[in-house]
């Protein structure tokens, strides 16, 4: 069984839609993220949820907006996408109290054009 | 605000040691993880350190001095497969918050 899972795994859209990624994970874990690698593989925070509550929210465009219906999933809406969206998106979990190891998805490679 | 400094690039021959240094600057630091990712994976979690000293883990280990903002990942008898990137990243206490160097690519040669 996958652990944290995410799809779409290739996702090719036009500038301008609107997209989603859908994550969940079944480590039972409270903690859950999102990531961006752009292509210089720079990895960043883009949100952090504990058990539904939106804890961190790094300086991303109000496009993107994240959705935790319960605290086995996560999901990525981005709206009005952009050819600087293109990267790899990877979600990932942890414990709450000991976020000292964090589980990725196998992530979604994004490509707008 | 936080920094952290780790080579971009590092060449080692198989069966040999090679050692990834990280270096930080941040406020409220609590630990330094480190993470292997292989090209088109995931990053995938090593190893953990909050306090001084060295954490072994089979062939691999990582090292941590608080003082110095300073640990590094220690990789022995290197196999091919070690081929990735290497990334260190520190996490904030009280936060979930982890921020990522900008990661070291290992390359193995025979």
């Amino acid at each position: 069984d996958t652990a944290v899972s995410q799809t779409p795994k290739y996702l090719v859209t036009q500038m301008g839609n609107d997209k989603s990624i859908k994550c969940e994970q079944n480590l039972g874990h409270d903690t859950m993220y999102w990531y961006k690698q752009d292509s210089k593989k720079f990895l960043k925070i883009m949100f952090s949820y504990n058990n539904k509550e939106l804890i961190i929210n790094e300086t991303v465009p109000n496009r993107f907006s994240p959705k935790s219906p319960d605290k086995a999933h996560l999901n990525l809406h981005i709206n009005s996408l952009e050819l600087g969206d293109s990267a790899v998106y990877f979600c990932a979990s942890s414990q709450r109290r000991e976020n000292t190891e964090a589980f990725f998805g196998q992530g979604t490679r994004l490509t707008v054009v | 605000g936080q920094s952290l400094e780790q080579p971009s690039e590092v060449t080692a021959v198989e069966g040999a040691i090679v050692q990834i240094n990280c270096t930080y600057q941040t406020s409220g630091f609590y630990g330094l993880s480190w993470y292997q990712q292989h090209d088109g994976g995931a990053p995938t979690f090593l190893s953990y350190n909050a306090l001084d000293g060295l954490e072994e883990t089979g062939r691999f280990s990582s090292f941590l001095s608080r003082s110095d903002s300073y640990g590094y990942l220690l990789l022995q008898e290197l196999q091919m497969k070690d081929s990735a990137s290497y990334f260190c990243a520190v996490r904030k206490g009280g936060y979930q918050k982890v921020t990522f160097g900008t990661g070291t690519k290992l390359q193995v040669i025979p």
